[in-house]
Formats: C-alpha cells, sequence, structure tokens
C-alpha cells in the first residue's frame, strides 16, 4: 500500500534553533518528493520539489534531502523563526514531470517559541 | 506567488442550503483539483480537471459536485449541505514553467466550511 509517514506528529522549538522533520514513504513508482508549508488556515505553499537523481535541495534556511534507496526524505530548517511555525507537509509523486498521483503526508506541526 | 483565489475564506451556513465554493487561476492552467482537509489530516482529493468541460472523481468519495465551462473557473457545489460536509476545500491548478520541468502544485487559501 503506498504510504507516506511523517515523524514527529508535532514539534515544539525556541526561536533561532534548528530542526529537522522526517518523512519515510513507500509509493512505488517514485517519481518526485515535494514539501509544502501550511500555514493555519491557508493553503500549502511549495517548498521543495526534488526528483530521483536528485538528493538535496535548498529553499533559504529549508533545505531538503532524499534517499531513494530507504525511501526517506528529511527537512531542515536553519535558525528557526516565529513565522515558521507552521505544518510541514511531505508529498510523494508516483509519476514522471507529469502530476501523477500524489500521495500526502498528515504533516508535522512545528511552533516555534520566543 | 500563486495566482489562485477561493471565494468565501470562511462560510457558516445551516443544513440543507445549497453553496457554492468559487475558485479562480489567472495562470491559464489545464489542470484544476479539489482536495479536502480535515484537522491533522492528509489532503483528499475528492474532483479534478484536466480542462474545459473535463471533470472526474478523486479518491475521497464526495457528494458534492464540480464544473469547468471556463479554463480559469472551477467552482464546487454542494446541492444540500449537512454536518458531515464541515470541512477545509482546497482548491488547486498544475502546470510546469518550462519543457522538462517538473509540474507545480499551486494550492488558493481554502475555504473553511461550517454546516450547523
Amino acid at each position: 500500500k503506498n504510504q507516506v509517514e511523517q515523524s514527529p506528529q508535532s514539534l515544539i522549538i525556541l526561536e533561532g534553533k534548528n530542526c529537522t522533520l522526517q518523512c519515510n514513504y513507500t509509493v512505488s513508482p517514485f517519481s518526485n518528493l515535494r514539501w509544502y508549508k501550511q500555514d493555519t488556515g491557508r493553503g500549502p505553499v511549495s517548498l521543495t520539489i526534488m526528483t530521483f537523481s536528485e538528493n538535496t535541495k535548498s529553499n533559504g534556511r529549508y533545505t531538503a534531502t532524499l534517499d531513494a534507496d530507504t525511501k526517506q526524505s528529511s527537512l531542515h530548517i536553519t535558525a528557526s523563526q516565529l513565522s515558521d511555525s507552521a505544518s510541514y507537509i511531505c508529498v510523494v509523486s508516483d509519476r514522471g514531470s507529469t502530476l501523477g498521483r500524489l500521495y500526502f503526508g498528515r504533516g508535522t506541526q512545528l511552533t516555534v517559541w520566543p | 506567488e500563486a495566482d489562485i483565489y477561493q471565494t468565501p475564506r470562511y462560510l457558516v451556513i445551516g443544513t440543507g442550503k445549497k453553496i457554492t465554493l468559487e475558485c479562480s487561476q489567472t495562470m491559464g492552467h489545464d489542470k484544476m483539483y479539489w482536495y479536502q482537509q480535515d484537522p491533522g489530516m492528509e489532503l483528499h482529493l475528492i474532483h479534478y480537471s484536466y480542462g474545459v468541460n473535463s471533470t472526474e472523481k478523486g479518491d475521497l468519495s464526495s457528494e458534492s459536485t464540480v464544473s469547468r465551462i471556463r479554463t480559469e473557473h472551477f467552482p464546487l457545489t454542494l446541492e444540500s449541505a449537512r454536518p458531515s460536509h464541515t470541512s477545509q476545500y482546497l482548491c488547486a491548478s498544475s502546470g510546469t514553467l518550462g519543457r522538462g520541468q517538473v509540474e507545480k502544485l499551486f494550492f488558493g487559501s481554502g475555504t473553511q466550511l461550517s454546516v450547523l
């Protein structure tokens, strides 16, 4: 069964600290993996997209890694800010550049405290 | 930033009312989608369209219906709302920035529907 599992379910960190969110998937065939940030009551916003051949991609203070062999991805947030408080969603696609079927994780709820 | 808009942002209505959630995008995308999301849960695809006059049901069964008469417009309608329809509804569209590029999915801000 194709699934996307994220951990932890929720996380609280202090402003300025780093954190790492995890995503494990069983989706096959694998095409690409996406990380989204979703603020409360808003739609998700894309952070990174990684294809099979990419093992790291950065977007400012966000760095995503991908290990297609172990089917794991991580999202590392450096020097966290209050505005980083949001849900971070891992999404895996099972097709090529054309948007295939998407499998969504339930997200990690990150809270950054001052 | 994505040019995809949803209205209303919040809607509180009584049981049995007919409602239409609006979604428009100005990016010229052929593909559009409706997702349903409950708190702490993953997004579920309820409808999608690959172009004008093309609509399909998604993975999650929904009593809602959609139409695609214009490329930029993809409204969702509930003929008779019930409390079980209370949820957040997210509209999205997808497209590529160039040949060979991975297709990107852009979301609207969502409509939070509460049926009393």
